[in-house]
């Protein structure tokens, strides 16, 4: 069974840092690209960044670009985003969500976690 | 950075039949994937490319694509199939990124 759990979110200062995590199980992480996916309260889905299955790829949103770093680590199945800067705009719950097929990034997303909320206020 | 465009709610009788649309340049070059919000829970990929669905989801949901843009049908919709939906495609600046729709609250009367 895939899980994907995400983890580090919480109350933070704006222009403060805080990194997620997101730890994977149930399928064969490196072969995958990952995502970053936030929703903002009462509102839609947001792509965040993503990574491809060796980390040779990686994008971000316009928003977070410069502010952001999306990492892996294949040996722990785990999946990072490191954020700088926060902004009370970031608030947000945070979705870590894996990509649907094998060694190429299509950006569809067949599993989600539960998501990390992570609040940007003074 | 392209952007699609969804009509922010959408209303339907049980058991009759519903669209859901999606617009923007990026459908000319990408199929755009839908996806299923309920309240309090993660999305779920119902509809990705020319018409495919994931295992587990029902036959009555169905993908077109005309254009610059893009549609979710639901054939016959349920009381479960209350919820927000939402679209997405590859951004077609060619950068390694995606973009989503505003959504739409498609509400089961």
């Amino acid at each position: 069974e895939v899980q994907l759990v995400e983890s580090g979110g919480g109350l933070v200062q704006p222009g403060r840092s805080l990194r997620l995590s997101c730890a994977a199980s149930g399928f064969t992480f490196d072969d995958y690209a990952m995502h970053w996916v936030r929703q903002a309260p009462g509102k839609g889905l947001e792509w965040v960044s993503g990574i491809s299955w060796n980390s040779g790829s990686i994008g971000y949103a316009d928003s977070v670009k410069g502010r952001f770093t999306i990492s892996r680590d294949n040996a722990k199945n785990s999946l990072y985003l490191q954020m700088n800067s926060l902004r009370a705009e970031d608030t947000a719950l945070y979705y870590c969500a894996k990509d649907s097929v094998s060694s190429v990034t299509t950006f569809l997303f067949d599993y989600w976690g539960q998501g990390t909320l992570v609040t940007v206020s003074s | 950075s392209s952007e699609l465009t969804q009509d922010p709610a959408v209303s339907v009788a049980l058991g009759q039949t519903v669209r859901i649309t999606c617009q923007g340049d990026s459908l000319r070059s990408y199929y755009a994937s839908w996806y299923q919000q309920k309240p309090g829970q993660a999305p779920v990929l119902v509809i990705y490319g020319k018409n495919n669905r994931p295992s587990g989801i029902p036959d009555r949901f169905s993908g077109s694509s005309s254009g610059n843009t893009a549609s979710l049908t639901i054939t016959g919709a349920q009381a479960e199939d209350e919820a927000d939906y939402y679209c997405n495609s590859r951004d077609s600046s060619g950068n390694h990124r995606v973009v989503f729709g505003g959504g739409t609250k498609l509400t089961v009367l």
